[in-house]
């Protein structure tokens, strides 16, 4: 059974930082490309980032590229986000997601984990 | 604002069939076969339903069939059953600068 378990969240102050991490069973994590996705409190959901399965390559949104920094460690079948400079507007559920069929869609999302950005 | 846009709701009676659009551009919806959709009930994850425009994950019931025809994609749930109602967001690929993209949602309600 494919499971994916974030951690990490919680309450940080504008300006701080903070570490998510996600860890997958299940599956074999270093063959599949990962993502970011996360849905602020009552919104919809927002396409955050992502990196391929041998961390080669990664991808921000535009809206925390130059704060948020995707990495992997296959070894342990972790993700990870660090998350730096963050903003009011970062709050939200941060989700874990699995690629699927060529990376084409996310088939497997974890619990989320809820960041909560406010002094 | 979201890069694709869907209606804000969408309802119908049981038994009957709904259908939930999904309005990008040739950059995405219209660019690419790979537009999926989520189902996503309160307070829980997302789930996939439909993947590449039209096809079905194993377990989605077939009442649940995807489409596509320009910069529009559509999801059609019919025989609709009460555990239908949900949030639906669609999402497309967007090219290497973007990736990808999300819809609105629609929040679906079986009257």
């Amino acid at each position: 059974e494919v499971q994916l378990v974030e951690s990490g969240g919680g309450l940080v102050q504008p300006g701080g930082s903070l570490r998510l991490s996600c860890s997958a069973s299940g599956f074999t994590f270093s063959s599949y490309a990962m993502h970011w996705v996360r849905q602020a409190p009552g919104k919809g959901l927002e396409y955050v980032s992502a990196i391929s399965s041998n961390g080669g390559s990664t991808y921000y949104a535009d809206s925390v590229k130059g704060r948020f920094t995707i990495s992997r460690d296959n070894s342990k079948n972790t993700l990870y986000l660090q998350m730096s400079s963050l903003r009011a507007e970062d709050t939200a559920v941060y989700y874990c997601v699995k690629g699927a069929y060529g990376d084409t869609c996310f088939d497997y999302w974890g619990q989320g984990t809820l960041v909560t950005v406010s002094s | 604002q979201s890069a694709l846009t869907q209606p804000p709701s969408a309802s119908g009676s049981p038994g009957q069939s709904v259908t939930i659009s999904c309005t990008g551009t040739s950059s995405d919806v219209g660019g690419y076969n790979y537009v999926s959709w989520y189902q996503q009930h309160p307070g829980k994850a997302p789930k996939l339903m439909i993947y590449e425009v039209s096809k079905r994950p194993s377990g989605v019931p077939d009442r649940f069939s995807g489409s596509k025809s320009g910069n529009t994609a559509s999801l059609t749930v019919s025989g609709l059953q009460a555990e239908d109602e949900a949030d639906y967001y669609c999402s497309s690929y967007a090219g290497s600068n973007k990736l990808r993209v999300f819809g609105g949602g629609t929040k679906l309600t079986v009257l």
